[in-house]
């Protein structure tokens, strides 16, 4: 089993870009029967799909963040990252990454997650 | 969208009972159907897929059934451990996926 780990600041002025990365470690994210993906959380709320990507290149992002979200993997690296940019404080939540076989998405492996706030 | 709405929002149950957590989708979703277990200030953990089919790890005495719009997760004696919030998810349509509100599942 792979272990996914995020990273990226804690802290995000208003309207500016979140950037997260996702160092996957124990796997490849070259394996052609994995999607990987981005879900947040606001804090004591519900969980929100932001987009997902496989390393090919082919991307599913939520169209109620579509303009505002990219996704992308860096297989030399090992690693997948997500922006999303003109944030507020409603952005404000747990960001994590996740893996699921290729297919209907059902994330098996998932990071631990980690608090980004927007606030200036 | 495809809206899911779980129900109850919470429901007391003493352990060894039976639970019985409901997800309805606001139109068909096949079998394309996710169930998560989270535990206060962890991932959620992935319990059920394809509505029906335990993830592995899943204990047998959780069990999934439903197709179409409406499904169950059922948790057939709880143990102390299975005291969390599951999220169902539906996994049919892209645009996008969307999650239930949610169920705290609680001691009673």
């Amino acid at each position: 089993q792979p272990q996914l780990q995020e990273s990226g600041p804690g802290l995000v002025k208003p309207s500016e870009t979140l950037s997260l990365t996702c160092t996957v470690s124990g796997g490849s994210i070259r394996a052609e029967t994995y999607n990987w993906g981005w879900i947040r959380q606001p804090p004591g709320k519900g969980l929100e799909w932001i987009a997902s990507v496989h390393y090919s290149g082919s991307t599913y992002d939520n169209p109620f963040l579509r303009s505002r979200v990219t996704i992308s993997v860096d297989t030399s690296r090992n690693q997948f990252s997500l922006k999303l940019s003109s944030v507020t404080a409603a952005d404000t939540a747990v960001y994590y990454c996740a893996r699921s076989y290729i297919g209907p998405w059902a994330p098996g492996e998932w990071g631990p997650g980690t608090l980004v706030t927007v606030s200036s | 969208e495809i809206v899911m709405t779980q129900s109850p929002a919470t429901l007391s149950v003493s352990p060894g009972e039976r639970a019985t957590l409901s997800c309805r989708a606001s139109q068909s979703v096949s079998s394309n159907l996710v169930w998560y277990q989270q535990k206060r200030g962890q991932a959620p953990r992935l319990l059920m897929y394809g509505a029906s089919t335990r993830a592995t790890g899943t204990p047998a005495r959780f069990s999934g059934s439903g197709s179409g719009t409406d499904f169950t997760l059922t948790i057939s004696s709880l143990q102390s451990e299975d005291f969390a919030v599951y999220y169902c998810q539906q996994s049919n349509n892209w645009s996008p996926i969307t999650f239930g509100q949610g169920t705290r599942l609680e001691i009673k």
